[in-house]
């Protein structure tokens, strides 16, 4: 059965940084790639970073360009979101996503999604 | 990058009926690469269709999928309590970006 399990959510003040941490099993980890897709209070989902199955390519979304990026442990079956430079608008669940290929098209499996909240 | 357009935006039928959802996108979406997800109250989002028409494990038939080029449709033959939840279309062109469509929230009339 797979599963994915986000922590490392909380409240951080505007230009913080938090790093989110998903673990992973179930599936053979390193041969998928591995995405965060967020959603702001009450709006839809939004993709925001995603990583190859080896770590060594990574896409994302123009709104988190320079400020956010993504990691992965595949010995440790672990992807992680380093966020810097935090904003309000950064407010949001975020969830981490298993993608059904290295880069797609679906997200065939979600975790449960940890709240990040930037806030003075 | 493609904009997908899903109408309407509040769907408010009764258990039983018919629910039909469309997904519109801003240029043509290959097939395999258009994307149904269910996210039911306080819930993440989970896999519903995908490939435009194929169900994902465990999704009951009364879904299904169809579409092609820039015009995508989701239907529920036959809508039960648990069916009441909000509807995301999902593309992708062979690499990243993944864009969404803005939800229908199926409603309860």
């Amino acid at each position: 059965e797979v599963q994915l399990l986000e922590s490392g959510g909380g409240l951080v003040q505007p230009g913080g940084s938090l790093r989110l941490s998903c673990a992973a099993s179930g599936f053979t980890f390193n041969n998928y790639g591995m995405s965060w897709v967020r959603q702001a209070p009450g709006k839809g989902l939004e993709w925001v970073l995603s990583i190859s199955g080896s770590g060594g390519r990574t896409y994302c979304a123009d709104s988190v360009k320079g400020r956010f990026a993504a990691s992965r442990d595949n010995p440790l079956e672990m992807v992680y979101l380093q966020m810097n430079s935090l904003r309000a608008e950064d407010t949001a669940i975020y969830y981490c996503a298993k993608v059904s290929g290295n880069w797609g098209p679906a997200f065939d499996f979600w975790g449960q999604g940890t709240m990040v909240t930037v806030s003075s | 990058e493609i904009v997908l357009t899903q109408s309407p935006d509040t769907l408010s039928l009764s258990p039983g009926e018919r629910a039909t959802l469309s997904c519109r996108a801003s240029q043509t979406v290959n097939n395999p690469f258009l994307t149904w997800y269910q996210q039911r109250p306080g819930q993440a989002p989970g896999l519903l269709i995908y490939g435009t028409s194929n169900r994902a494990a465990g999704v009951p038939d009364r879904f299904s999928g169809s579409g092609s080029g820039t015009d995508f449709t989701l239907t529920i033959s036959r809508l039960e309590p648990e069916d009441f939840a909000v509807y995301y279309c999902q593309q992708y062109t062979g690499s990243p970006p993944y864009t969404f469509g803005q939800g229908t929230k199926l409603e309860i009339k």
